[in-house]
């Protein structure tokens, strides 16, 4: 079934190191691909997203590019922040079984930035 | 903009007892779920609905129960609370299937 890989980490960077999380994907259409962020204690919020092949999501200095070649949604961001420290998730939606399709997340990468 | 709004926040509770999480959103969505995290399992699908009336099992959803009986509220009831339920909850809505999802706060749940 549909579903997302995504490396586990954790990762711990020094501010200002350049991120790659990387995330791939089965899925027999073209679902839209999401990454999502976890602060500490809270929930999961929306970091960006991409509906379609060749799409480049992007907020908050994180970009991300829809492949269809490889399959992948990788994170990346040119120059992290002790504040972008949190677990990062990869989603998208996967057919339930049931008639729909539900979100369906990697395991969460936790990044830690040290001064 | 309340968004998802999940209550409580924390809870402990002896096995055996019952207990209901709530779960309202204020967006007209149509797809709610509940999810479960645990640490290194990501998030799981408990059970998940597409509309007010419908509802079906996710991935874990032995032990729980949900009803849907309005567009805005979807909530979660553990039958008789066992250790292995000891969990963060979190509540989610959508708009349709392609589109991206909100969540609630959570609710940190201890089973004793």
């Amino acid at each position: 079934g549909d579903s997302v890989t995504q490396m586990e980490g954790p990762v711990t960077l020094s501010e200002e190191a350049f991120l790659t999380i990387n995330c791939t994907y089965t899925a027999t259409g073209y679902p839209s691909l999401f990454w999502y962020v976890q602060y500490p204690g809270e929930g999961l919020q929306l970091l960006l997203k991409a509906t379609k092949a060749d799409d480049k999501g992007s907020n908050k200095g994180f970009e991300a590019t829809y492949r269809k070649e490889t399959t992948s949604f990788h994170l990346e961001k040119g120059s992290v922040q002790v504040s972008d420290s949190a677990v990062y998730f990869c989603a998208l939606p996967a057919y339930s079984g049931a008639g729909s399709y539900q979100l369906t997340f990697g395991k969460g990468t936790k990044l830690s930035v040290i001064p | 903009n309340a968004g998802v709004t999940q209550t409580p926040k924390f809870q402990v509770l002896k096995t055996g007892q019952s207990m209901t999480l709530q779960c309202a959103q204020d967006m007209n969505h149509e797809y709610m779920s509940w999810y479960r995290q645990d640490p290194g399992m990501g998030l799981r699908l408990i059970h998940y609905s597409v509309g007010a009336g419908i509802t079906d099992q996710g991935e874990v959803p032995n032990g729980y129960n949900v009803s849907r009986s309005t567009t805005e509220d979807f909530p979660l009831r553990l039958l008789s609370a066992a250790p292995s339920q000891t969990s963060v909850y979190f509540c989610a809505s959508r708009r349709s299937e392609n589109t991206e999802a909100f969540f609630g706060q959570g609710t940190r749940l201890t089973v004793v």
